[in-house]
């Protein structure tokens, strides 16, 4: 099973819509979680962390962790072009003190 | 508000040739830490560094890689004998690490080895 697993996509949504994007992980002794963006060429740009079960909102972006599940997602409300890109998954996994383990990441296009 | 910055943004040289990527953390962050990203791959981990020693390593990392923080602001990571299969982007990252182990990334060191 891989480490961190996550949809490639693509995910399209029109302009507005809630943008739902998951992520599973293999090592349920992980504490960490992060959500980053990165745009064709860029590096990634972190959106949020969480490290409790439940929700975690920050402005238009939600995410959400359950960790008897192995899962967190991330929602992003009122989309617009702007926030067309990848999104990667990373975790902390429990083996590890300082290593983030990435998703392959789920390409998002938002549509005008 | 605070950036890790890289050096240079794009670095093309033969194989076999020596390189050395420069990275500057964040000021007063402590930790670290070296990622590569193949094209159209994800981002993989390389190497965290901590109170000037290694502080965990993949297996990619092996002894054609070296990592060294010269001086109080500078990161480096040193690829010897570089092969084809090093192209890719290197980023570097820091995070404060007493507060909250996030990691903050520069905006990469694009590496073509020809």
């Amino acid at each position: 099973q891989k480490e961190v697993e996550q949809n490639s996509g693509p995910l399209s949504v029109p302009e507005g819509a809630i943008a739902s994007l998951n992520c599973t992980y293999s090592d349920r002794g992980s504490q960490s979680f992060f959500w980053y963006r990165q745009y064709s060429g860029k590096s990634p740009e972190l959106i949020m962390s969480i490290y409790s079960n439940g929700d975690k909102e920050d402005g238009r972006f939600t995410a959400q962790l359950n960790k008897a599940s192995q899962y967190v997602s991330l929602l992003i409300r009122d989309s617009q072009p702007s926030d067309s890109a990848t999104y990667l998954c990373a975790v902390k996994l429990g083996s590890s003190n300082y290593k983030l383990t990435f998703g392959k990441g789920t390409l998002l296009t938002v549509n005008p | 508000e605070p950036e890790v910055t890289q050096t240079p943004s794009h670095q093309v040289t033969q194989m076999g040739q020596e390189v050395i990527l420069r990275c500057v953390p964040i000021s007063n962050h402590l930790y670290f830490y070296w990622y590569r990203q193949i094209l159209g791959q994800k981002v993989e981990f390389l190497v965290s560094f901590y109170n000037n020693e290694i502080s965990e390593k993949s297996e990619i990392f092996d002894d054609q890689f070296s990592v060294e923080r010269p001086d109080g602001s500078n990161f480096t990571l040193k690829i010897r004998s570089t092969k084809l299969e090093d192209s890719a982007m290197y980023f570097c990252a820091s995070s404060p690490g007493w507060y909250t182990d996030t990691q903050y990334f520069g905006p990469g060191t694009r590496l073509t080895v020809l």
